[in-house]
């Protein structure tokens, strides 16, 4: 049981380029989501998906797009990558309703935008 | 007024001692609340769930305070392992019930 896991680790892109962003949860839950951390930020919420084939706007969704496929995988794209979206990005899952179940996250990955 | 505000710290403290971190929060239907830990470098980790009645877990103690709108955590005994950011988290202003938001962190750094 792996949990929540995030490919790759790291990354560097130039401005322009295009990436995707792995999630992958091995605990059968409903719910996962994709944060970003800044310094002096803490955590923000960019998309989240409620189910498969399901996925809804959060609090900085700008400049990101999310697909959920797969009950198990939630992907997150930068189309155009820009520095502002330097930063670590945190995929999270949870069973049911986030407030009274654990969202469990995944290691991280830490994205450099030059 | 921010969602969720926490002191930034950092928190340095001797082996042994006793710490408080405290936490407001700007929803008044916040429902659920949370602390969570993070390591340097590492992802967030659930510490802690918050009830109305106050609760504890071993050297934590979580106290609520719907009326002042008010969370805390009480760290007794401090190791040097509970050197971390300690996240407050509740949950999000108008959203869904399964969204959350993170309060900035307090760091803590406990000395031999």
């Amino acid at each position: 049981n792996a949990g929540v896991t995030q490919t790759p680790k790291f990354r560097v892109l130039k401005t322009g380029q295009s990436m995707t962003l792995l999630c992958a949860q091995d605990m059968n839950h409903e719910y996962m989501y994709w944060y970003r951390q800044d310094p002096g930020m803490g955590l923000r919420l960019i998309h989240y998906s409620v189910g498969e084939g399901t996925t809804a706007k959060g609090e900085v969704p700008d400049g990101y797009n999310v697909s959920r496929l797969k009950k198990q995988n939630f992907l997150l794209g930068l189309e155009s990558a820009a520095p502002s979206q330097t930063s670590v990005y945190f995929c999270a899952s949870s069973g049911t309703s986030g407030d009274t179940d654990t969202q469990y996250f995944g290691p991280g990955t830490r994205l450099t935008v030059l | 007024r921010k969602e969720v505000e926490q002191d930034p710290g950092p928190f340095n403290v001797p082996e042994g001692a006793t710490v408080a971190f405290n936490c407001t929060y700007s929803n008044s239907a916040s429902q659920s609340f949370f602390w969570y830990r993070q390591d340097c470098r590492k992802e967030p980790k659930l510490l802690m769930s918050v009830y109305s009645s106050g609760n504890e877990d071993g050297r934590f103690t979580a106290q609520l305070n719907r009326a002042s709108q008010y969370i805390s955590l009480l760290i007794r005994d401090s190791k040097l392992s509970d050197s971390a950011t300690y996240l407050c988290v509740v949950t999000a202003q108008g959203a869904g019930s399964y969204q959350l938001t993170f309060g900035k962190g307090t760091k803590l750094s406990v000395i031999p």
